[in-house]
């Protein structure tokens, strides 16, 4: 599975919109890009997932760039709430049960 | 549905001794694997199962076994504890295709 690259930490206002970058420059046709999010010492969470598309759910929208070799992960409206370690992972749907993490990007929301 | 269940939640091993982290999933999911979070680090994949009987290794396997002998359950053996095998350990499970995974929530493990 290719590596992923995201910046260390981050910070957002809240109410506005975090824009999470991820570098995935290594990725493959098949694979796809995952993020999930870890408040404090809780088990992560899956916020969403795309191949090549933008994709858009309730919790989070994912732009995709047309080469695929990055992706930014935004949340239209942060609160307080979404302080968390935000992870950026591909994974390929051939070989679906290896999932490596890396270090994430911690985002904090300030008032 | 009770998700992914992880026994127990908290655990203290002396050096030398073994035990079974259990991880149940009452999803019918394929995927299982299991994760270990060292405190300010990300998560490594220790193993990891495609189905009931089949597993692999992943980043950081040594010290570690893993069974799958049905669909619901992938126990974490620790065969003999270390200090360096202090850390959080999540168990995953996903559909076989596109889907994320769903963790539980941890079992806190220090070894003295």
């Amino acid at each position: 599975d290719a590596k992923t690259t995201q910046p260390p930490s981050m910070d957002c206002a809240e109410g506005r919109a975090a824009n999470l970058p991820c570098n995935h420059s290594t990725i493959s046709g098949n694979e796809y890009v995952y993020w999930y999010r870890q408040i404090h010492s809780q088990g992560p969470q899956y916020i969403i997932h795309g191949l090549k598309n933008n994709e858009t759910n309730e919790m989070a929208s994912l732009i995709i760039t047309e080469d695929r070799k990055s992706s930014t992960l935004i949340l239209p409206h942060a609160t307080l709430r979404d302080t968390a370690v935000y992870y950026c992972i591909v994974r390929s749907h051939s070989n679906a049960g290896k999932s490596t993490f890396g270090d994430g990007t911690t985002l904090t929301v300030k008032p | 549905n009770a998700g992914v269940t992880q026994t127990p939640k908290f655990q203290v091993l002396k050096t030398g001794q073994s035990m079974t982290l259990q991880c149940a999933q009452d999803m019918n999911h394929e995927y299982m694997s299991w994760y270990r979070q060292d405190p300010g680090m990300g998560l490594r994949l220790i193993h990891y199962s495609v189905g009931a009987g089949i597993t692999d290794q992943g980043e950081v396997p040594n010290g570690y076994n893993v069974s799958r002998s049905t669909t619901e359950d992938f126990p974490l053996r620790l065969l003999s504890a270390a200090p360096s095998q202090t850390s959080v350990y999540f168990c995953a499970s996903s559909h076989r295709l596109n889907y994320g995974y769903t963790f539980g929530s941890g079992t806190r493990l220090t070894v003295v």
